[in-house]
């Protein structure tokens, strides 16, 4: 089983849908949680935060179900550049919070 | 842009060269990172240094040879690659390795094409 698992994409969809990506990871011991975005040849860059209490940021909202190892990514009134590759990232345990374990991502394109 | 540096940013090398990759970061960070991501696979940690020590070996080929002299700067030397090593590497840095909640800022990366 992989320890970070994406829906698999492309996700295509028109400027100003909602879309919502999904992750499951293995490890019970993660200690914190992301989302990365990827634009095509450029380098993954954080996007947010997930918080077990849910957090949100402009027309993203990220949640965290521990009990079910779940995380989900809503982006509401997608813009065209929006477009990209999400990235699902958790860490690893209390003593390890740097190593970041990536999913194999989510690519999403808007389009007009 | 990020803070973080890397360079070459492309490398064509033979199986029995001899390089290197270089990064350095100017952010005060004191944990710095190497992956890899390879086409149509997810990244890959490969080494962490923090505070100087390196901290992390992800099972990763001797082919394959980090190098942290400083804080600022990371290195990645490379002998008798293998066609399959060809990716792209990722250079990140964090205030710390133990708090998972830092943000990890990437380089651009090195593309490296090993014929």
């Amino acid at each position: 089983r992989k320890e970070v698992e994406q829906d698999p994409g492309p996700f295509n969809v028109p400027e100003g849908a909602t879309v919502a990506f999904n992750c499951t990871y293995s490890n019970s011991a993660s200690q914190s949680f992301f989302w990365y975005r990827q634009d095509c040849r450029k380098e993954p860059k954080l996007l947010m935060s997930v918080y077990s209490s849910g957090n949100e940021d402009g027309r993203f909202t990220a949640q965290l179900n521990r009990a079910s190892q779940y995380i989900s990514l809503l982006i509401r009134d997608s813009k065209l550049s929006d477009s990209a590759t999400y990235l699902c990232v958790v860490t690893g345990r209390y003593n390890q919070g740097g190593k970041l374990i990536f999913g194999q991502g989510t690519e999403l394109s808007v389009k007009p | 842009e990020t803070g973080v540096t890397q360079t070459p940013r492309h490398l064509v090398m033979g199986m029995t060269n001899k390089k290197s990759l270089k990064c350095e970061q100017h952010l005060g960070h004191n944990a710095m990172y190497w992956y890899k991501q390879s086409a149509k696979k997810p990244l890959e940690l490969m080494f962490v240094y923090n505070f100087k020590e390196q901290t992390e070996n992800n099972s990763v080929p001797s082919r394959f040879s980090p190098e942290c002299p400083n804080s600022s700067h990371l290195f990645l030397h490379l002998h008798t690659l293998q066609p399959e090593d060809s990716a792209l590497y990722l250079c990140a840095s964090s205030q710390d390795f133990l708090q998972g909640s830092d943000t990890q800022y990437f380089g651009p990366g090195t593309r490296l094409t090993v014929l």
